[in-house]
């Protein structure tokens, strides 16, 4: 069955580096996000993007992160200048055309560790 | 704003035990509910998705219900095993407006223990 893959699984950054985080969605896909988990808490949505942009962002998503589909087939999400509090699992999800009625479909995350 | 919460946090059953998990939301403008699985350390693996104008989805020993007008949606697990022990995530998605896809608001999940 098809499937999210993410790399890396786990990332461990100096704080002020930056960081990029590579997904692959699964390839019939329009629809990709980007979500983070911080340790025991809900998972929150970052950023939706379509056709080549952003089609949504929550107030999590500042300056300091941007998002990419550099070629036919990654995703990625970047941070800038990471923060202590920028440690969290992140999940990339896509979904299918008409996505709203469709399942997001997520990855395995990487799990992102700010010293 | 829309919340999600379920109840319990936590809960342990003895194997071979039907048990039912619960998820509540506070704006009933959704399109759909997805049931996720969350293994420790491991992504969300989707279980069940329920378009707000269904009532129910079933995939073998799982059905999940929905009440929109009541925000509220169940997880029914049959005859459970020990290899049903995670967390169990629900997530809305909420109105689709202003040409936005719709991004997912999770609760904080359910984690099931079953016992051997």
């Amino acid at each position: 069955e098809p499937e999210v893959t993410q790399t890396p699984s786990h990332q461990v950054t100096q704080m002020g580096q930056e960081v990029i985080l590579r997904c692959v969605p699964i390839s019939n896909h329009l629809y990709f996000y980007w979500y983070r988990q911080i340790l025991g808490q809900k998972v929150e949505f970052l950023v939706s993007f379509y056709n080549n942009e952003i089609s949504e962002k929550s107030e999590i998503f500042d300056d300091q992160f941007s998002v990419e589909r550099p070629d036919g087939s990654n995703f990625t999400l970047k941070i800038r200048s990471t923060k202590l509090e920028d440690s969290a699992m992140y999940f990339c999800a896509s979904s299918e055309a008409d996505s709203w009625k469709q399942p997001q479909h997520f990855g395995d995350g990487t799990r992102l560790s700010i010293l | 704003k829309q919340e999600v919460t379920q109840i319990p946090a936590a809960l342990s059953v003895p194997e071979g035990e039907n048990l039912v998990l619960n998820c509540s939301f506070t704006d009933s403008a959704i399109y759909n509910l997805q049931w996720f699985r969350q293994d420790p350390g491991k992504g969300l693996t989707s279980l069940l998705l329920i378009q707000s104008s269904q009532r129910e989805q079933t995939s073998g020993r799982l059905n999940a219900s929905l009440d929109k007008s009541s925000g509220r949606s169940t997880l029914y697990i049959a005859a459970s095993q020990p290899g049903d022990s995670a967390t169990y995530l629900c997530a809305v998605r909420r109105g689709n407006y202003g040409g936005s896809q719709g991004n997912l608001i999770f609760g904080k999940g359910t984690k099931l223990s079953v016992k051997p």
